[in-house]
């Protein structure tokens, strides 16, 4: 079956500009989550949707960072204002139930370059 | 606070050695999860395996092998007869049940393994 999905796979930016990232989970998944992959600092969480609950944006690094999910499926991510340090690979991730022991599913991941 | 270390960076292997990649811990829960991902160059995140904090039964899959350690909080991997396919990025990870509603995966730094032939 069609596993998570990510859209563009590349995106260039100019300095200032806002951009959206896009992730389509695995059908009937309800738990969606956004990591971060960079040199410096490897994998990091930055937010978690499951379900109808408020999502837990306790990774985002900035205000900048925010992140939606329509109708419990599609999920964009939003960086608005640009700045180099946000170049990596976003990766998104979807599970079955969110529960602790569920295995998460990676999409293929957006790579950021940030000029 | 969680945390996931994988101290070894870099290791380069010929084909068919025996590998061990090293996975330590910390969390300050009794219930948790580890997992092993292995990421090859096209750049996807696998699954290879889930363990629990109450089972520290080693495990066996082909050639690869999990020996999970709470008493050293370790949660290492070996790969046997090692190939060329296995050359990628391998990240360990936590989630911890205290997290509540947050599932969420620590990983570790990562360490990629380069296999020649």
């Amino acid at each position: 079956g069609a596993g998570v999905s990510q859209s563009p796979s590349n995106k260039v930016t100019e300095k200032g500009k806002d951009v959206e990232l896009r992730c389509d989970p695995i059908s009937g998944h309800t738990a969606l989550y956004w990591y971060r992959q960079s040199l410096g600092q490897g994998l990091e969480f930055l937010i978690y949707f499951q379900g109808n609950s408020a999502p837990d944006k306790s990774g985002l690094p900035s205000d900048r960072f925010s992140a939606e999910r329509t109708g419990g499926s599609v999920s964009t991510l939003t960086i608005q204002r640009t700045q180099q340090e946000d170049s990596a690979v976003y990766l998104c991730a979807s599970s079955i139930a969110g529960m602790v022991y569920n295995e998460q599913f990676f999409g293929p991941g957006t790579r950021l370059t940030v000029l | 606070a969680q945390k996931v270390t994988q101290a070894q960076t870099e290791i380069s292997v010929v084909e068919k050695e025996d590998v061990t990649l090293d996975c330590v811990y910390e969390t300050r829960d009794t219930t948790y999860y580890l997992f092993w991902y292995k990421q090859p160059p096209s750049g996807e995140l696998v699954f290879l395996i889930r363990r629990n904090s109450f089972d520290e039964q080693n495990e066996i899959s082909g050639r690869y092998s999990w020996n999970f350690q709470k008493s050293t909080s370790s949660f290492n991997f070996t790969i046997t007869a090692s190939q060329v396919v296995d050359s990628a990025v391998y990240f360990c990870a936590l989630s911890e049940l205290y997290n509540g509603a947050n599932s969420k995966l620590t990983f570790g730094k990562g360490i990629t393994l380069s296999v020649r032939p």
